[in-house]
């Protein structure tokens, strides 16, 4: 069965340092996410993506934060001066179609990010 | 203020019993409830439900909605070691022309030999 694939699986870095996540959804899905679980809360939505540029954000994707497709295959997550606070697990999600409800997103297994 | 939320947030049981794990919501411009299972890493899809009182079945797992509560509930039976595990519930709703997926704080259940 096709899956979400994150890379890498655990990222350690140093306050004030640049991060980039990488996902590959699902080939034929359209439809993209990024989300983060801090340890011990509950999973919290951070943006989503479509064709190519941002359909929603929240509150926590405020301009240290950036997303980008560069290919036909990845979507990263990028966070350019990252703070202590930014430690969290990062879920990558795709979904085949945006507005369809029967259609349920499927995740990556996360990468953890560590800020020293 | 939550949106989605869970009851109980954790719950011990002995293998064999019956669980049913609690959710409500409120929000506008609902399309869809789902459940998730999440052991050490990513949230695995198990049930979405759109429609009212049409009970969703896999083995031993069982999920149905009501939307005029609303609220949804997910039951195991027989439970197994296996099933420990932290159970999510999220809402697919509509927040102006977008739609965003809004999680619960989980239910951690754990299940004991």
């Amino acid at each position: 069965e096709p899956e979400v694939t994150q890379t890498p699986s655990h990222q350690v870095t140093q306050m004030g340092q640049e991060v980039i996540l990488r996902c590959v959804p699902i080939s034929n899905h359209l439809y993209f996410y990024w989300y983060r679980q801090i340890l011990g809360q509950k999973v919290e939505f951070l943006v989503s993506f479509y064709n190519n540029e941002i359909s929603e954000k929240s509150e926590i994707f405020d301009d240290q934060f950036s997303v980008e497709r560069p290919d036909g295959s990845n979507f990263t997550l990028k966070i350019r001066s990252t703070k202590l606070e930014d430690s969290a697990m990062y879920f990558c999600a795709s979904r085949r179609t945006p507005n369809v409800s029967n259609q349920p997103q499927h995740f990556g297994d996360g990468t953890r990010l560590s800020i020293l | 203020e939550d949106k989605v939320v869970q009851s109980p947030l954790s719950l011990v049981v002995h293998e064999g019993d019956t669980v049913t794990l609690n959710c409500s919501y409120e929000v506008t411009n609902f399309r869809s409830l789902l459940w998730y299972k999440q052991e050490k890493k990513a949230p695995t899809f198990l049930f979405m439900l759109t429609s009212s009182g049409i009970e969703k079945k896999s083995g031993r797992l069982s999920s149905i909605l009501d939307k005029k509560e609303p609220f949804s509930i997910l039951n195991i039976t027989a439970t197994q070691t296996g099933d420990s595990a932290i159970y999510l519930c999220a809402v697919f709703y509509s927040g102006g022309s977008n739609y965003k997926l809004t999680f619960g704080k989980g239910t951690l259940l754990t299940v004991n030999p």
